[in-house]
């Protein structure tokens, strides 16, 4: 079972840049055809795919995100990261980092951290 | 983007009773290997998702064989045999065929009657 940690602010301003990482521990990383998401979840809604990197480095991106979204991915440390740029009060909710192979690309999930974005 | 939409929204489910979700896509899921990628989850309350059912009919390690998926090109139904009260919470569709975007079925919200 591939462990997934997210970590970053849990409060940020109107038109700030959000960053996060998602660590993952060195004892389940997995080499191979993986990709490296992230998910999110407005309060008391559903899920919306951010976008993904793959090990290969190669990003992709929701197109309603894409102009905002940088995702990047470092292997020495096994951590991936998101930045969301100008941020407003829709893009509060949940923060998930998630993995799978190129094929199905989720199969595990972090637990989420709560982002809000509030002056 | 490919649609993919949930039915019911809502399922009220008596203990014991089976359960079944569908999920329609806008597209065909069959990708050129053969194989749909249609992923069911289970979120329950303040938790994260946990995948069920991979490949549209692949169980993952550790899901009661109570579960079931099954279906292929637009149509996909995850079927429960006999509900118990761990199943409550909201199931999710997911396609991962045709990319970007990954999208998701609106949620279906199972709860004991």
């Amino acid at each position: 079972q591939v462990q997934l940690q997210e970590s970053g602010p849990r409060l940020v301003k109107p038109s700030q840049t959000l960053s996060l990482t998602c660590t993952v521990p060195s004892d389940s990383f997995r080499s191979g055809d993986y990709c490296w998401s992230w998910v999110r979840q407005p309060p008391g809604k559903g899920l919306e795919w951010i976008g993904h990197i793959h090990e290969s480095g190669r990003t992709s991106y929701n197109s309603s995100l894409e102009s905002r979204v940088t995702m990047s991915f470092d292997a020495s440390t096994n951590d991936f990261s998101l930045t969301l740029s100008f941020m407003t009060a829709a893009d509060t909710g949940v923060y998930y980092c998630a993995t799978g192979d190129s094929g199905s690309k989720i199969g595990h999930w972090g637990q989420g951290t709560l982002v809000t974005v509030s002056s | 983007d490919v649609v993919m939409t949930q039915s019911p929204l809502s399922l009220p489910v008596t203990l014991g009773q089976p359960a079944s979700i569908s999920c329609r896509s806008s597209q065909s899921l069959a990708y050129s290997d053969g194989i749909s990628y249609l992923s069911w989850f289970h979120q329950r309350p303040g938790q994260s998702p946990r995948r069920l059912i991979h490949k549209a009919s692949t169980r993952d390690s550790g899901v009661p064989d109570r579960f079931s998926g099954s279906g292929s090109g637009t149509y996909f139904t995850l079927k429960i045999s006999r509900v118990e009260a761990e199943d409550v919470g909201i199931y999710y569709c997911m396609q991962g065929t045709h990319w970007p975007p990954i999208t998701f079925g609106q949620g279906t919200r199972l709860e004991i009657k």
